[in-house]
This record gives structure tokens, C-alpha cells and sequence, in this order.
């Protein structure tokens, strides 16, 4: 399995309240990508990063930022929490270009009251 | 721009059927194609991959070939187990490895 951990794995917050997601890879790759998953609309992406500092909008990205200042680590940050954004996230990691399979981390389910 | 599209669910099968999951694809350029399963509870994992025309993945039974002239990936598996029980999800990725678009995933159940 590939070495990707997601923390937390659980959170309940309140509308309003600023969330961060960590994703942590042990793989040294390159890429790491923030998906949502909802019902009804598979995954979709919020954020990648193709480098440290390096980051670009994915699909969904209204409402979140994104950081990453080591390899490693990548962060998924609410700043004000909605209801809207209650879903379970997904990191992923990938070598790069021409090397596209990517590996997911385990999740985080998040609630947003 | 590019989407996939994959057959509704639920889909409940009973033991040593045929499975078959219809993924219909639209790309600029030249996409890789995947399937990827989730279990309950768990993160994806890759089942198959192609990655240009006529190319077929195989994976623990499961089977789907690259065909650009339908722009399809259909998952197939000539006897399903219990233990087949997930999502599946048809996946495309865009070429530069930026870019990836998932299908709403089907939901398999197999009974004994």
C-alpha cells in the first residue's frame, strides 16, 4: 500500500469555524490532489499540487486553500466552514507525468453543522 | 471538456455471474483510462489501467479494453465473488497527469 495517512480521519465542526485537513505521504511523489466525494456526483477535484509551493484549482475549489511547504504534506484548509462542505475527502498521490496511476489516502469524513 | 460516464447503480448480482459495467468516455487529446474500487469504509484503489487504444487492463479477474472508436472502458468479470462487493469507478485521466475526472461510480453487490 502506498504510504498516504489523512488526519484527522473524523471531525465534526460549526458553520462559520476555519478546518484543516492534513495529508501526510511517506512515497516522496511528486503530485498530491484534495478530491470531495458526495453522493451522486463521484469524485470530484478541489485542489493539486505538482511541487512544493506549486498548487492549481481543480474542479470544485471555491471555498478552500490549499498549502504545501515540504514534500510530504499537503493541507486542505476551510476557511469558514458550510454546511455545503460537509462530505468526505480524499487525498491522493501520484510520480507525475507519464506516470498517472494515482493512490488514495483513507479519508476524512467531515461534518459541517 | 473531458467527463465520463458510467452506468447507474445499484447493480446486485448473484455469485458466478457476468458482470459488466458500461463507462463511456469524452477527451481532447490522448486520455489514460482507469477503474478504480472502493470498499466500505476505505480509499480507492487502482483495479486496471490502459493507457492508448486497443490496450486491455486486467486485474484479479476483472478485464476492460480502450476502445476509441466507441470511446468506451467497460468493466467486465465472467464470475463474481461476494467478496466483489464495492464501487466501482470509471476514471480518465487528461494526458499532463494534472488533471483526473471520476465517473458517479456504480455500487455492486454480490449474493451468495
Amino acid at each position: 500500500d502506498a504510504g498516504i495517512t489523512q488526519s484527522p480521519r473524523h471531525k465534526v465542526t460549526e458553520t462559520g469555524t476555519p478546518v484543516t485537513l492534513r495529508c501526510h505521504q511517506t512515497e516522496n511523489h511528486r503530485y498530491m490532489y484534495w478530491y470531495r466525494q458526495d453522493p451522486g456526483h463521484g469524485l470530484r477535484l478541489i485542489h493539486y499540487s505538482y511541487g512544493v509551493k506549486d498548487t492549481d484549482k481543480g474542479e470544485v475549489s471555491d471555498g478552500y486553500s490549499v498549502s504545501r511547504s515540504k514534500t510530504e504534506d499537503f493541507l486542505l484548509t476551510l476557511e469558514s466552514a458550510t454546511s455545503s462542505q460537509t462530505s468526505v475527502y480524499f487525498c491522493a498521490i501520484s510520480p507525475g507525468q507519464n506516470q498517472e496511476t494515482q493512490y488514495f489516502g483513507p479519508g476524512t469524513r467531515l461534518l459541517v453543522l | 471538456g473531458d467527463s465520463v460516464t458510467q452506468m447507474e447503480g445499484p447493480v446486485t448480482l448473484s455469485e458466478e455471474a457476468f458482470l459488466t459495467i458500461n463507462c463511456t468516455y469524452t477527451a481532447t487529446g490522448y486520455p489514460s483510462l482507469f477503474w478504480y474500487v472502493q470498499y466500505p469504509g476505505e480509499g480507492l484503489q487502482l483495479l486496471l489501467k490502459a493507457t492508448k487504444a486497443d490496450d486491455k487492463g486486467s486485474n484479479k479477474g476483472f478485464e476492460a479494453t480502450y476502445r476509441k472508436e466507441t470511446t468506451s472502458f467497460h468493466l467486465e468479470k465472467g464470475s463474481v465473488q461476494v467478496s466483489d462487493s464495492a464501487v466501482y469507478f470509471c476514471a480518465l485521466s487528461d494526458g499532463t497527469g494534472n488533471q483526473f475526472y471520476f465517473g458517479t461510480g456504480t455500487s455492486l453487490t454480490v449474493i451468495p
